[in-house]
């Protein structure tokens, strides 16, 4: 099993949805949670970082942490076809500068 | 946010060659970098840990002879594929922390790497 597992998709929404995506850990000593997006042939740009448990917004995105259940989720609102990229969750320990990344959920915003 | 330049962000090269990629952390210090690969519809892998001022840490399975890593000051990593092959074409990106700080990373644009 994965430290961390992501659902590759491809996840296809009309625009002015609001997308939900997730990721699910094993770890229990994750303490930092991060939310990248990641256009193609581009590095990946920090969204959200959150830490511990408990819910954060930006703008349109929403991060939330479940420890409890291990379970991380970004949300998005009123997508837009811009927003078509790879999300990729990240997760590290306390003290560690090296997180452990999802393999990322391609999200698709067609008109 | 911080910013992190990555040069060149695509490369072609003749095999047996070498090509070296530059890490550069424009806006603050960073006393370490990391040198991730990714392959199509995968995640970052790391590879390596840079340090400034000493060697770097590699990852088990990555050739450090090969992926040699130069860290010689607090705001440039380099990575140079020796002797490149076929094989070690794929996207090669970097990221580095602020000095200090705890919470996030922050990538460099990547570079495209294609060895025929």
């Amino acid at each position: 099993q994965k430290e961390v597992e992501q659902d590759p998709g491809p996840l296809s929404v009309p625009e002015g949805a609001i997308v939900s995506l997730n990721c699910t850990y094993s770890n229990s000593a994750f303490q930092y949670f991060m939310w990248y997006r990641q256009y193609s042939r581009k590095g990946p740009e920090l969204l959200m970082y959150t830490y511990s448990s408990g819910n954060k917004e930006d703008g349109r995105f929403t991060a939330q942490v479940d420890k409890s259940s291990k379970y991380i989720s970004l949300f998005i609102r009123d997508s837009q076809p811009s927003d078509s990229a790879t999300y990729l969750c990240a997760m590290k320990p306390g003290g560690s500068y090296i997180p452990t990344f999802g393999r990322g959920t391609s999200l698709i915003v067609h008109p | 946010g911080a910013v992190v330049s990555q040069h060149p962000s695509w490369v072609i090269c003749k095999s047996g060659t070498s090509v070296k990629i530059e890490c550069r952390s424009l806006d603050f210090q960073a006393t370490t970098m990391f040198w991730y690969r990714q392959f199509p519809k995968q995640s970052l892998m790391l590879m390596a840990t840079s340090n400034e001022g000493s060697k770097a840490t590699y990852e088990q399975g990555v050739e450090k002879d090969k992926f040699l890593i130069n860290h010689a000051s607090l705001t440039l990593s380099t990575l140079t594929v020796t002797s490149a092959h076929p094989e070690d074409s794929s996207f090669y990106i970097c990221s580095a922390d602020r000095q200090g700080t705890n919470t996030e990373a922050f990538f460099g644009q990547g570079t495209r790497l294609t060895v025929v």
